[in-house]
């Protein structure tokens, strides 16, 4: 089944800097890759997703890349703010449409 | 976006009891529920998935006679944790998703802790 790998497991970066999460897959037929954030106490939420027909797609602060080849992808959050503090999970559907997600990244931004 | 509601929040049982958690998915037809465990400060560990009208699939290592999951409905999906004892005690989230490879949708949560 497919294994989902997710860099770094901690981030801390100043308010107003970049941030970079890095996630890799090993099912070649995974097609749909979502990112969701978790804030403390609450459900994950769905910020950005990509399918494997794209390699790069941007929404505001946040992109997300994949390279098929290479099986990865990644989260680039820019202009960092408090409010972007949370645990955020990659995924990767495998081959049945199950999620399988990553283990998460523990972002702390500060002021 | 949809909105899956997940029912009860939180529940405290006794060893030996049985649980069910109730997963709906309110304004959309879920062909397809995924029940996850998740440990504090821990990743969603997937437990199951089940598609409506047809046994759910389980993960390895996950006890199908312990956890289990119902998908009668278009928009129900069951959990029942069965005999709970203290080391089922964990957070356990349910996904709804209306069609493969798009958003899955998740509950709130529910809390279980097992006296």
């Amino acid at each position: 089944g497919e294994n989902v790998e997710q860099h770094p497991s901690t981030l801390s970066v100043q308010e107003g800097d970049s941030a970079v999460i890095k996630c890799t897959y090993s099912d070649s037929a995974s097609n749909y890759f979502p990112w969701y954030k978790q804030e403390l106490g609450k459900r994950p939420q769905l910020i950005i997703d990509i399918r494997s027909n794209v390699g790069e797609k941007k929404d505001q602060r946040i992109a997300v890349t994949l390279n098929k080849t290479a099986k990865h992808f990644s989260l680039h959050i820019t202009e960092t703010q408090p409010e972007d503090s949370a645990v955020y999970f990659c995924a990767a559907t495998d081959s049945w449409g199950k999620f399988q997600f990553g283990a998460g990244t523990q972002v702390v931004v500060t002021p | 976006g949809a909105v899956v509601s997940q029912h009860p929040s939180w529940v405290i049982c006794k060893s030996g009891t049985s649980v069910k958690i109730e997963c709906r998915s309110l304004d959309f037809q879920a062909t397809t529920m995924f029940w996850y465990r998740q440990f504090p400060k821990q990743s969603l560990m997937l437990m199951a998935t089940s598609n409506e009208g047809s046994k759910a699939t389980y993960e390895q290592g996950v006890e199908k006679d312990k956890f289990l999951i119902n998908h009668a409905s278009l928009t129900l999906s069951t959990l029942t944790v069965t005999s709970a004892h203290p080391e089922d005690s964990s957070f356990y989230i349910c996904s709804a998703q209306g069609q493969m490879n798009t958003e899955a949708f998740f509950g709130q949560g529910t809390r279980l802790t097992v006296v």
